[in-house]
């Protein structure tokens, strides 16, 4: 059964960074690319960015180049996103999402409400 | 970047037949997938091209693509059903995401 587990809830002064994390099980990880996707809440949702997990190439969204920094860490079979210069726009809840052999985005994470406020 | 446009809201009367579009440039030529969303829950794959559905999504779920609108269909609509649905396309290597369409259940 494949699952993506994230971290908790983060609270962070503007101007902060966050580093929220996905980890993947029930799946040879390194198989399938990690996307991170945001949602400003009632809002649609928001293509951010996506690591190749077997190369570790990344690629982003022209919104969040220079914003977002994705990782992973193949040992734990883990992906980051850290997200930097924080301001209050940018609370939301981050979501990963593994995208499946047919470009569908097949497996999502329970989501990381990041609440940005001074 | 590209645009997908859907009606912010439906109604549907409870059994009948629920109908969701979507709109974007010669949509019809890019795979679409469907994805549902309810309340404080992450979103769930639901339908895709050539109407192939992950193993337990019920077959009253629907869709169809051609020139420039994807439609979602939901047959026999149940009270379970209403949520946020949402469609998504690749424009070459980026997937955009549709507004989303309130489906309520009446």
């Amino acid at each position: 059964q494949v699952h993506l587990v994230q971290s908790g809830a983060e609270v962070r002064k503007p101007g902060a960074s966050v580093k929220v994390s996905c980890k993947a099980s029930g799946y040879t990880f390194y198989t399938y690319g990690i996307h991170w996707v945001r949602q400003v809440p009632g809002q649609r949702l928001e293509w951010m960015g996506w690591i190749n997990i077997g190369n570790g190439h990344t690629d982003y969204s022209q919104k969040a180049q220079g914003k977002i920094t994705i990782s992973r860490d193949t040992s734990t079979s883990t992906s980051y996103m850290e997200v930097s210069s924080l301001r209050p726009e940018d609370t939301a809840i981050y979501y990963c999402a593994r995208v499946g052999s047919n470009w569908e985005f097949d497996y999502w994470g329970q989501g990381t409400l990041v609440t940005v406020s001074s | 970047s590209y645009e997908l446009t859907q009606s912010p809201s439906v109604s549907v009367s409870l059994g009948q037949t629920a109908t969701i579009t979507c709109s974007g440039l010669d949509l019809g030529d890019k795979s679409v997938c469907w994805l549902q969303q309810k309340p404080g829950q992450s979103p769930l794959l639901l339908i895709c091209r050539n109407n192939w559905r992950p193993s337990g999504i019920p077959q009253r779920f629907s869709a169809s693509n051609s020139g420039n609108t994807a439609t979602l269909t939901i047959s026999e609509t149940q009270a379970m059903d209403e949520a946020a649905y949402y469609c998504q396309a690749w424009v070459s290597t980026t997937p955009y995401f549709g507004g989303g369409t309130h489906l309520t259940v009446l």
